[in-house]
């Protein structure tokens, strides 16, 4: 089984300042990385997929990078709507497995 | 417009039964796998199944392996998870999820929230 870690668990910054979500892969994952957005009480969110590709309707703030067992998830400016828990996934081998998440919230 | 609409979530007690759905519309369902994710009260989101879009090959966790069993009826646009022998642990909200084979989650249904106690 494939590992996902991601770090921080906990990010507190403000509107307006840059975000850096980081995902680690145990072993290689080539480039099926994708990131959710969760909010309280919903359903989860495709933000990128493919490591770098924005799903439709997804602002341009939001960007991934990264391949093989290193991803990022990189918000240029924060918005107070993007404060929410932030989960890296894979789909290369089975079974799929998701990261523990990363909580950003308002400093 | 795409919708997944989850139900069947209910109160059981453990070793129990129940059956969860999920109605599928606005795109061609059969062509697309489907598969199932919980998020037990508090905790981070978790895989649990998925199924090829004309349902001849699934995969399992092996957390629920044997106890809990992913099907589709292409005829009604609905996927199911049939769960048995059910447990404390598996106390979770049960997101259907469109894709999860050569795909990301593209789209997800509300959730439906299963608890097992007793």
């Amino acid at each position: 089984e494939i590992v996902l870690t991601q770090s921080p668990a906990t990010l507190s910054l403000s509107p307006g300042e840059r975000a850096t979500l980081s995902c680690r892969a145990s072993q290689s994952v080539s480039s099926y990385l994708a990131w959710y957005q969760q909010k309280p009480g919903q359903a989860p969110r495709l933000l990128i997929y493919d490591a770098s590709k924005r799903a439709t309707g997804i602002p341009a703030r939001f960007s991934g990078s990264g391949s093989g067992t290193d991803f990022t998830l990189t918000i240029s400016s924060l918005e107070p709507e993007d404060f929410a828990v932030y989960y890296c996934h894979q789909r290369s081998n089975w079974p799929r497995t998701f990261g523990q998440g990363t909580k950003l919230d308002i400093k | 417009e795409v919708q997944l609409v989850d139900s069947g979530g209910d109160l059981v007690q453990p070793g129990g039964s129940l059956r969860l759905s999920c109605a599928a519309s606005g795109f061609a369902f059969s062509s697309f796998a489907m598969s199932w994710v919980r998020q037990a009260p508090g905790k981070g989101l978790e895989w649990v199944s998925a199924i090829s879009g004309g349902g001849t090959s699934t995969y399992h966790a092996d957390s629920v392996q044997g106890r809990l069993t992913v099907s589709r009826d292409n005829s009604k646009n609905t996927l199911y998870l049939q769960m048995s022998s059910l447990r404390v642990d598996d106390t979770a909200v049960y997101y259907c999820a469109k894709g999860g084979w050569n795909t990301p989650y593209e789209y997800w249904g509300q959730g439906t929230l299963v608890t097992v106690s007793s």
